[in-house]
């Protein structure tokens, strides 16, 4: 299984400011995915990211608002941006691929977000 | 477009009684099921899939086409189940999953 690690971990936010969360694997994966966790609510995807191309958002989410790096095949990050209380959540990265098995995805540690 | 569906929020039941957690999918081909376990304080995590026909920690599901259905089951609970647990479907190799809602099952003692 991979090894996947989130920066920050939790972190508290201004509306209006913008919140970059960073992760990073311990091996080359094929796959990354950003997911959404809100209170009380199960895991939303919000984009696949790709390496070198663009990032594929799902339905209601857009780049100007979720912008996602995908430098290499081991990181990653996701902005989070102009910040309201409603983005407040938990935001997962997760990977497949990892060690030749394409079936399973493997998650991070989540980050929290609270934004005020 | 897919769904899954788990109806219970919340389930609770006493150590060594028989669990049941219930999960139905929507989705007109051939999918790939999974149960995904979050425990307190701890990284979602896969439990088994429908494809491996495994037992993890004592838990089986088995996938019912008919029914489209892929309940996770034990026969005997213990209170270190006490978790959250996902349902997910994934309709082709290599892409997204879906997640239901979530069960939240306690193990009383």
């Amino acid at each position: 299984s991979a090894v996947i690690s989130q920066k920050p971990s939790r972190d508290i936010c201004q509306r209006g400011t913008s919140l970059t969360i960073q992760c990073q694997v311990d091996s080359q994966v094929t796959m990354m995915f950003w997911y959404r966790q809100q209170p009380g609510q199960s895991l939303t995807l919000i984009a696949t990211a790709n390496q070198g191309s663009e990032a594929t958002y799902e339905s209601g989410f857009v780049i100007d608002k979720f912008p996602i790096s995908r430098p290499n095949l081991t990181f990653s990050t996701l902005t989070v941006s102009n910040m309201s209380p409603e983005d407040s959540s938990i935001y997962l990265c997760s990977v497949t691929n990892a060690g030749g098995n394409t079936d399973t995805q493997y998650f991070g540690p989540g980050t929290r977000l609270t934004v005020l | 477009a897919q769904r899954v569906t788990q109806p219970e929020k919340l389930l609770s039941v006493f150590k060594g009684a028989p669990v049941e957690l219930k999960c139905n999918y929507s989705y007109s081909g051939s999918p790939e099921l999974f149960w995904y376990v979050q425990y307190s304080r701890q990284r979602l995590q896969l439990l088994l899939r429908h494809i491996s026909r495994e037992s993890i920690k004592g838990f089986t599901a088995d996938l019912n086409k008919g029914e489209t259905s892929f309940h996770l089951k034990k026969p005997f609970a213990q209170e270190e189940d006490s978790a959250m647990y996902y349902c997910a479907l994934k309709v082709t190799s290599g892409s997204r999953l879906t997640f239901g809602e979530g069960t939240q099952l306690t193990v009383n003692p």
